[in-house]
């Protein structure tokens, strides 16, 4: 069935320093990878999100990259923050007649000072 | 996302009861969705409706209902049949995509049930 992997599950960074977490897909007729980061008992919120026509989308110090061939995609924070700190989510879904999501695992980061 | 409201917050069940979590939205989406949420797990998808009066199992839909009497409402009843119903349940909303475009979904804050 549809799958996606995430990696690390844990990530452990300096400030400053850069983050990459990384998800792979199974079903190679997904087109559209939305990015969530959930605080502590939040709701997830969408920090960006890549459809299938592009390599890569990028806002501010986020940018994701997207690898069809390979079907992989890739979240990259560069100067990490303290706030930063969260649980990141990747997802899959394709065209149809509804949109569903299927979730990576998470990755827990931690940007410490 | 802010316009997507869940209650309540927290809930506590007695096992053999049946419990009814809300969600409400004010964003005119056609498409709603319920996601469950466990300890060091991705979300599941549990039910969605992609329009008033209609909605589809997901992935783990044994031991829930909903229903879909009004655009902006979509409950989700967790029943005593849900052999294992505590986690963190959240709801979603997307203004409904096509054949040819996947939308965004956005999240209401949640619901963490206990059963007791």
């Amino acid at each position: 069935g549809e799958n996606v992997e995430q990696h690390p599950s844990t990530l452990s960074v300096q400030e400053g320093d850069s983050a990459v977490i990384k998800c792979t897909y199974s079903d190679s007729a997904s087109n559209y990878f939305p990015w969530y980061k959930q605080e502590l008992g939040k709701r997830p919120q969408l920090i960006i999100d890549i459809r299938s026509n592009v390599g890569e989308k990028k806002d501010q110090r986020i940018a994701v990259t997207l690898n069809k061939t390979a079907k992989h995609f890739s979240l990259h924070i560069t100067e990490t923050q303290p706030e930063d700190s969260a649980v990141y989510f990747c997802a899959a879904s394709r065209f149809g007649g509804y949109n569903k999501l299927i979730f990576g695992a998470g990755t827990r980061l931690a940007v410490h000072p | 996302d802010g316009g997507i409201t869940q209650s309540p917050k927290y809930l506590f069940r007695k096992e053999g009861q049946n419990v009814t979590l809300s969600c409400e939205q004010n964003l005119n989406h056609d498409a709603m969705y319920w996601y469950r949420q466990d300890p060091g797990q991705g979300l599941r998808l549990i039910y969605y409706s992609q329009i008033v009066n209609d909605f589809q199992k997901g992935d783990i839909a044994e031991g829930y209902s909903v229903s879909r009497e009004k655009k902006e409402s979509f409950p989700l009843t967790v029943t005593s049949a849900q052999k294992n119903p505590t986690a963190f349940y959240l709801c979603a909303s997307s203004i409904g995509g096509t054949p040819t475009y996947t939308d965004t979904q956005y999240f209401g804050p949640g619901t963490r049930l206990t059963v007791l």
